[in-house]
């Protein structure tokens, strides 16, 4: 089963490039890596889904390395809009027991 | 745009009584979650629906049980509510088919057990 890691908290400066790293060992062959953006009061949006290498739209990028037992979200030239908590999501829906949420970084932008 | 909502954003019970918590989705989604969410621990699945009538626990349903009579809509019932019940609960729904679909989550329904 695909338990993931990542870490607490993350500090950045106003226009740094920003990595969030998520740890899943187990991942299995069907499991895809999703990412999902929290604000306080909301519930957790959708920002970027992948299988394995890259991954790129207009918020962020995901880069998957072969092994697939991590995966990172890159945050580009980050603002202070992207204050937020992140959570890496690995499984897919074929069961209850194949779907794991992070714990959650939570990255706080500083001006 | 999908819709989740949810019944209520604030919620206070008292020990022992019987909650529900209502969840609607405006998609036809065939897939639907309550999750629970705590300082410290993340999302914790607590049950998943893939079609009417049709639920599979998840990590935590201890305490919780479910309803799905129709696809648009997804209840959370807690039986008999406890204080370790306090939470954030969190509704969402993706459509479903093979891979790992969008979740759309609800904006939160904050319950506090007294």
């Amino acid at each position: 089963l695909a338990k993931t890691t990542q870490p607490i908290s993350m500090d950045s400066y106003e226009g740094q490039e920003v990595n969030i790293t998520c740890s899943h060992n187990n991942i299995a062959t069907n499991d895809y890596i999703t990412w999902y953006q929290q604000f306080p009061s909301q519930g957790p949006r959708f920002i970027i889904q992948g299988y394995k290498t890259k991954v790129t739209n207009e918020v962020a990028s995901l880069f998957i390395p072969a092994d697939r037992k991590s995966s990172t979200l890159s945050l580009p030239r980050v603002s202070l809009s992207d204050t937020a908590v992140y959570y890496c999501l690995v499984g897919d829906y074929t069961g209850a027991n194949n779907l794991f949420f992070g714990t959650g970084t939570r990255l706080t932008v500083i001006p | 745009d999908v819709k989740v909502t949810q019944s209520s954003r604030y919620l206070v019970k008292r020990t022992g009584e019987k909650v529900f918590l209502e969840c609607v989705q405006d998609m036809d989604h065939e897939n639907m979650f309550w999750y629970r969410q705590d300082p410290g621990l993340g999302l914790r699945l607590i049950y998943f629906s893939y079609d009417v009538k049709m639920k599979e626990k998840g990590d935590i349903p201890e305490g919780y049980s479910v309803s799905r009579e129709k696809k648009e809509r997804f209840s959370l019932i807690l039986e008999s509510a406890s204080t370790n019940q306090t939470s954030m609960y969190l509704c969402a729904s993706t459509q479903g088919g093979q891979g790992l679909h969008e979740q759309y989550f609800g904006p939160g329904t904050r319950l506090t057990v007294t």
